[in-house]
Parts: structure tokens; C-alpha cells; sequence
């Protein structure tokens, strides 16, 4: 069965510390891989996403990803980051197969000054 | 250009009543999808639409259903409410399968 995986659900990181956020994903074929993030009390925005080339895709606000297809994981990540990055990520993983989307159960990022 | 529009922002309903709420995606966007929002689940896919057809279904009973119109809006029902439905429902739109969504801001909905 398709299932995405986000291990943590909370990640404390100071600000200007590099920052981590882990997804892994269990779908047949290629997926498209993707990051949403939800501010408080906003809608949720697209931040990047894998289709297809590069294993490093750059993103919204400074973020990227890393997809690794042997441990099925995309990774979100940031080399320095903000007490405004503190928000709740989602990753979402579209099976090309079955053409739904699932998403992670959320994680929430705190970056504290 | 204006977001994704979804009414009403809250409702309060009581167990057993039913519930109908709307989505208008941005202008040119012929994709809509529907998505439930609870703290202890995350995003759990509802339905999506693509040209007024449904083009996927989650795993969600029969008591929730939904349709899109020719101008590409979309309404979400559900029928006999429960109160495992409170939750936060999310519509989203794109402009074809597969690209990056844009979601509105939710329907609050809360089943006493």
C-alpha cells in the first residue's frame, strides 16, 4: 500500500543552524515528490518538487530537497535557518500508478532565536 | 489574480445533520482536489476532479461526496454527520494533474 512516512513529528533547530526535515515514502514506480508548508493560520503553500533530473531540487524561501531512490526518502533541508521558517511541513508523495496523492502526517518545525 | 476561494470559513452542525461546502479555484485551473485535515491524521485525500469528472476517490465512506460544475468550482457533501467529520476541510486547485496545488483557506467544520 502507498504510505509516506514523515518520523518526526515536532524538530527544534536554532536559528542559523542548518535544518532537516526527513520524509520517506513507499509507492510503486516513480513518484512526484512534493513539500507543502502551512503558516499559522494560512493555507498551504507548495514549497518544491521532484519529477524527474537532479537529485537536488531547489525550492521556495531557500529550501530544497534531496531524493535518494534506494532509501526512497526527500529529505527537506535549509543551510541556515529563520525563526519565520517555523511552520508545519508537509510531505506529499503522487503515485504515477494510481494518480492520488498522499501526504505525511505533518511535521512541525520550531527555529527558536 | 484571486486564490482559491472556499465557503463558508466555519460551520457548527449537529450529528445526523448534513453539510455541502464550496470551493471556487483560481480562474483557468480546471483541477480540484479535496483533502480533510485533523491533528492526529495530517491531509487525508478526499476526491479529485479534473473537466467535472472524478478522476480519484479516497478511502472515505459514501456519507461523503462530491462534484465539480462546468465553470470548475466544486461542492463537497457530507451526508448523516458524525463527529469523528470535525475537522479542517482544504480544496485545492491546479492547473492540470500533477502540478503544485494552491489551496484555499478551509472550511472550519465542527460536529457537537
Amino acid at each position: 500500500a502507498q504510505s509516506v512516512a514523515q518520523p518526526e513529528d515536532q524538530v527544534n533547530v536554532a536559528e542559523g543552524n542548518p535544518l532537516t526535515v526527513k520524509c520517506t515514502y513507499s509507492v510503486s514506480g516513480n513518484p512526484y515528490l512534493f513539500w507543502y508548508v502551512q503558516y499559522p493560520n494560512r493555507g498551504l503553500q507548495f514549497l518544491l518538487k521532484y519529477i524527474t533530473g537532479d537529485n537536488l531540487v531547489k525550492g521556495s524561501y531557500g529550501f530544497e530537497a534531496e531524493f535518494n531512490k534506494s532509501q526512497t526518502s526527500f529529505h527537506l533541508k535549509k543551510p541556515s535557518a529563520l525563526v519565520s521558517d517555523s511552520a508545519l511541513y508537509f510531505c506529499a508523495v503522487r503515485d504515477r500508478d494510481t494518480d492520488k496523492l498522499i501526504f505525511g502526517t505533518g511535521t512541525r518545525l520550531q527555529v527558536f532565536p | 489574480k484571486a486564490g482559491v476561494t472556499q465557503t463558508p470559513r466555519y460551520l457548527i452542525k449537529t450529528r445526523g445533520q448534513q453539510v455541502t461546502l464550496s470551493c471556487s479555484p483560481i480562474s483557468g485551473h480546471r483541477s480540484v482536489s479535496w483533502y480533510q485535515q485533523t491533528p492526529g491524521q495530517g491531509l487525508q485525500f478526499l476526491f479529485e476532479y479534473f473537466s467535472e469528472t472524478q478522476r480519484n476517490k479516497g478511502n472515505f465512506p459514501g456519507r461523503f461526496s462530491g462534484r465539480q460544475f462546468s465553470n470548475s468550482r466544486s461542492e463537497m457533501n457530507v451526508s448523516t454527520l458524525e463527529l469523528g467529520d470535525s475537522a479542517l476541510y482544504l480544496c485545492a486547485s491546479s492547473l492540470v494533474i500533477n502540478e503544485k496545488l494552491f489551496f484555499g483557506s478551509g472550511t472550519q467544520l465542527s460536529v457537537l
